[in-house]
């Protein structure tokens, strides 16, 4: 079946870096969904694509769907304390399933030092 | 207006227990997901209500799984016999639209379940 891969699994970084993120699949995907999951927490939308070659933002949130449909990319712009937790990328699968059920990657966890 | 609810938050039950999980929508929502996350691992799609019936059950793992929503309200996640593999978080959602779209589902807490 489809899967997504992201990258990298986890990071640490420094409050006030930027941040970077992406999300790779063997086969295309018509909609790209970023999601936060805080600790504790379900996960929260952040960001939705629906065209390849997409950016949008959303805050210090901004990504982009791929021009080959088989991608996707997060980036933070200066990080603060908050932005922890763990980033997922979905996507609905392609041809088959209920309308609505998504894929999602392994997630990456985010760590932000003061 | 709440969101998701999911009850209990935690559960720590032996292999061969039977746990029932629970999930409240958001009021009028049609479209009832489950899934799970085993550590470490992506979420993966159970199965899907649209109101009291199953749109689609293709993710469920065995049939130890049992779902149900009697109402077409909340619904109940039944695991008998629970088995070490079980253990993960399992996340509802709920989605507003007849024709459920990708970007409209709205996730609960989740309930940790621990088997031992």
């Amino acid at each position: 079946g489809q899967q997504l891969n992201q990258n990298p699994q986890s990071m640490f970084i420094q409050e006030g870096e930027d941040v970077s993120m992406n999300c790779t699949s063997s086969s295309i995907f018509n909609t790209w969904l970023w999601y936060k999951q805080d600790p504790g927490e379900g996960p929260v939308l952040l960001i939705a694509l629906y065209k390849a070659g997409e950016l949008t933002s959303n805050g210090r949130l901004t990504a982009q769907f791929g021009i080959t449909r088989k991608d996707s990319f997060l980036n933070i712009s200066a990080s603060i304390p908050s932005d922890v937790g763990i980033y997922f990328c979905a996507g609905p699968p392609r041809g088959g399933g209920s309308q609505g059920n998504l894929i999602f990657g392994k997630g990456t966890k985010l760590s932000v030092k003061p | 207006e709440a969101g998701v609810t999911q009850f209990p938050s935690h559960s720590v039950i032996e292999k061969g227990q039977t746990v029932t999980l629970r999930c409240d929508p958001i009021s009028g929502h049609d479209n009832l997901y489950w899934y799970r996350r085993v550590m470490g691992k992506e979420i993966k799609f159970l199965l899907h209500f649209v109101k009291e019936s199953k749109q689609d059950e293709s993710g469920m793992p065995n049939n130890r799984f049992l779902a149900e929503r009697t109402g077409g309200t909340y619904s109940t996640l039944k695991v008998q016999p629970a088995e070490l593999e079980d253990s993960g978080v399992y996340f509802c959602a709920s989605s507003p639209y007849r024709r459920a779209a990708a970007d409209t589902q709205y996730f609960g807490p989740g309930t940790r379940l621990t088997v031992l």
